[in-house]
């Protein structure tokens, strides 16, 4: 099956900086990657995905960026808040309903 | 939110003794999942179903058992519980589309 490795597993930023997160994934037939975020004791939540035929997507000051050749995709978070600290969490899936996550990146966004 | 409830959100039982955790969905959505949650390992896929009464393992499915004989109800049964199956557990649905995942139910195995 797929394998999803993400990096790196804690990030500390200062607020109004940018956050990136990386992760790879084994199966080159993935086509959707979709992005989580979970807030402490909370459910992870959608915040942003990506389909294979398309680069990059922007919402706000969300992005994430996928490179199909290098099988890796990336999400990235510009002037970063206090309430950004949270857990991230990427996916890919080649059917859409089998989902593989990476291990999860603890961003702490310091005031 | 989506439509899903799990429940119990929290339960603490004694190694050996049968747990039965329940995914409600108002969403009339084909797919359910059930992860485990674990520190350093993510979201691991326990075990799915594809419709009633089709469901098929994840990774991490040894030691549980899933049963699905309405669209709206997903069961995950320990038969035995150990307490390396102490984690937090999610519920999650999709329709081909993004997974939503349910409130998550805390289970401490003694």
């Amino acid at each position: 099956g797929e394998n999803v490795e993400q990096h790196p597993s804690t990030l500390s930023v200062q607020e109004g900086d940018s956050a990136v997160i990386k992760c790879t994934y084994s199966d080159s037939a993935s086509n959707y990657f979709p992005w989580y975020k979970q807030e402490l004791g909370k459910r992870p939540q959608l915040i942003i995905d990506i389909r294979s035929n398309v680069g990059e997507k922007k919402d706000q000051r969300i992005a994430v960026t996928l490179n199909k050749t290098a099988k890796h995709f990336s999400l990235h978070i510009t002037e970063t808040q206090p309430e950004d600290s949270a857990v991230y969490f990427c996916a890919a899936t080649t059917t859409g309903n089998q989902f593989y996550f990476g291990t999860g990146t603890s961003l702490t966004v310091i005031p | 939110d989506a439509g899903i409830t799990q429940s119990p959100r929290h339960k603490v039982t004694e190694t050996g003794t049968p747990v039965t955790l329940r995914c409600h969905q108002t969403e009339n959505h084909r797919y359910m999942y059930w992860y485990r949650q674990d520190p350093g390992h993510g979201l691991r896929l326990i075990h799915y179903s594809y419709g009633v009464k089709d469901t098929d393992k994840g990774e991490v499915s040894d030691g549980y058992s899933v049963s699905r004989s309405k669209t709206e109800d997903f069961l995950l049964t320990l038969e035995s519980a150990t307490s390396s199956q102490t984690s937090v557990y999610f519920c999650a649905i999709s329709d081909n589309s993004p997974l939503h995942f349910g409130n998550g139910t805390r289970l401490t195995v003694t």
